[in-house]
């Protein structure tokens, strides 16, 4: 399979629940980016990995917690989440941070209840 | 503060005539921007880009222009095709070679039969 692969495309969880979303590249690329879209917003970054570092965090609260435990695996782990997180969670890669070609999964639909 | 500003949220062409969207940013140290196109449940694919060098760029039905001076770029479409129908989003790269893209809101575009 190629391209950038997310798990699953829709999920629907309550507040309490603890849930964790994957996304997979076989694109060979080495920075990998977790990005949130709501309505009527821009893309927001949320991390960014390079190379299975992470090297940006843009203030995402702690009830996000990524992980990368290899330069194709990236997942975020989602718990005691609100209602307002409830939003698009798009995976991306591309060869670096800085290198334009990026590449994008086709989200996980993301409710909250 | 958002550096990459797209003001129209959405925009409605004719089948066959021109769509002109528009961008503005406000940081003079991107020097390569880009445009996105998502489909509903789907991600965003690169559309076509620009370098800061460059003041306009063509691929097809698709041009983009690029006004330094005034921090604003474009994407033409002509003619536009009910398939053009899509959101777009502007994005733009710092010339640090280190740093993420960044991203507008995004312009819904619906090309009418």
């Amino acid at each position: 399979e190629t391209g950038v692969t997310q798990t699953p495309r829709h999920l629907v969880m309550g507040m309490t629940n603890k849930k964790s979303l994957k996304c997979e590249q076989h694109l060979g690329h080495n920075a990998m980016y977790w990005y949130k879209q709501s309505a009527k917003k821009p893309l927001e970054l949320m991390f960014v990995y390079n190379f299975k570092e992470q090297t940006e965090n843009n203030s995402v609260p702690s009830r996000f917690s990524p992980e990368c435990p290899n330069s194709s695996h990236l997942f975020l782990h989602l718990h005691t989440l609100q209602p307002e997180d409830s939003a698009l969670y798009l995976c991306a890669s591309s060869q670096g941070p800085g290198i334009y070609g990026y590449t994008f999964g086709s989200g996980t639909r993301l409710t909250v209840v | 503060d958002q550096q990459v500003k797209q003001n129209s949220p959405s925009l409605s062409v004719q089948e066959g005539r021109i769509s002109i969207l528009n961008c503005d940013y406000t940081n003079s140290m991107f020097d390569y921007f880009l445009w996105y196109k998502k489909y509903p449940a789907e991600g965003p694919t690169f559309l076509i880009s620009i370098s800061s060098i460059k003041d306009k760029n063509e691929d097809g039905r698709f041009t983009v222009f690029l006004n330094k001076s005034a921090k604003h770029l474009s994407l033409h479409i002509v003619p536009s095709q009910p398939g053009d129908s899509a959101v777009y989003f502007c994005a733009a790269l710092l010339n640090s070679g280190n740093t993420p893209l960044v991203f507008g809101k995004g312009t819904r575009l619906s090309v009418i039969a």
